[in-house]
């Protein structure tokens, strides 16, 4: 199977910071990646949808402002998370799939923790 | 709306046989998905069903009948290693994933 490589897979930070987080399709390109966050015993929660050179569409409920996502290529899309709050801390998972028909493969998490 | 439905948990016994169920109700359908997920980690990809029938894998199958909105996963000879959690997933119409809430199975020796 392809490869996604997220980085960090974890990381703390202080309330009121920016966090970003890396995703890469490492062995294809990728023309569309997802982004989701999954609480704790919950299902995963897509937030926002990506495809190379155009902007995200983020779900209902989700701040485009506070998450910002880029995707500049098709082997690399980065998710911030802007002015961080303890609310926001969450298990960050991203994917990324070669066309609409194919499975998406996903990256190894990012455990965020706000303090 | 879009719904998924699988049961939240199941147990069974090491060396068994577990078939777990997933239906569905999407405006279209592209393709059903089943992925497995350990504590703490992201999912792995399991099997992919766009075709009536069973597609089999080693030890894990999935079965499926469009007409009836019906999926299931058949996990054989199981092992310690297979508590994990379970998800199907639909591609709808526009090719989006609609996520199920994942069957959580347990193990038991």
């Amino acid at each position: 199977g392809a490869v996604v490589s997220q980085h960090p897979s974890w990381v703390i930070c202080k309330s009121g910071t920016s966090v970003k987080i890396e995703c890469r399709s490492l062995d294809f390109q990728a023309t569309t990646m997802f982004w989701y966050r999954q609480f704790p015993k919950q299902s995963l929660m897509l937030m926002a949808t990506s495809n190379e050179g155009s902007k995200a569409t983020y779900e209902q409920g989700v701040e485009k402002d506070k998450f910002l996502i880029n995707h500049a290529s098709l082997t690399l899309s980065t998710l911030t998370v802007t002015s961080a709050h303890p609310e926001d801390s969450s298990f960050y998972i991203c994917s990324a799939a070669r066309g609409q028909e194919t499975e998406a493969f996903f990256g190894q998490g990012t455990r965020l923790t706000v303090v | 709306g879009q719904n998924i439905d699988q049961p939240t948990e199941m147990t069974a016994t090491e060396g068994a046989i577990v078939q777990i169920n997933c239906t569905y109700q999407t405006s279209g359908f592209n393709g059903l998905f089943w992925y497995q997920q350990h504590a703490g980690e992201a999912p792995t990809f399991l099997s992919y069903n766009v075709l009536d029938g069973l597609e089999e894998k080693g030890r894990f199958s999935s079965f499926l009948s469009r007409s009836k909105g019906y999926s299931y996963l058949l996990l054989k000879e199981l092992q310690m290693k297979d508590s994990a959690s379970y998800l199907c997933a639909v591609k709808d119409s526009n090719y989006q994933l609609i996520w199920g809430a994942g069957t959580k199975l347990i193990i038991k020796p």
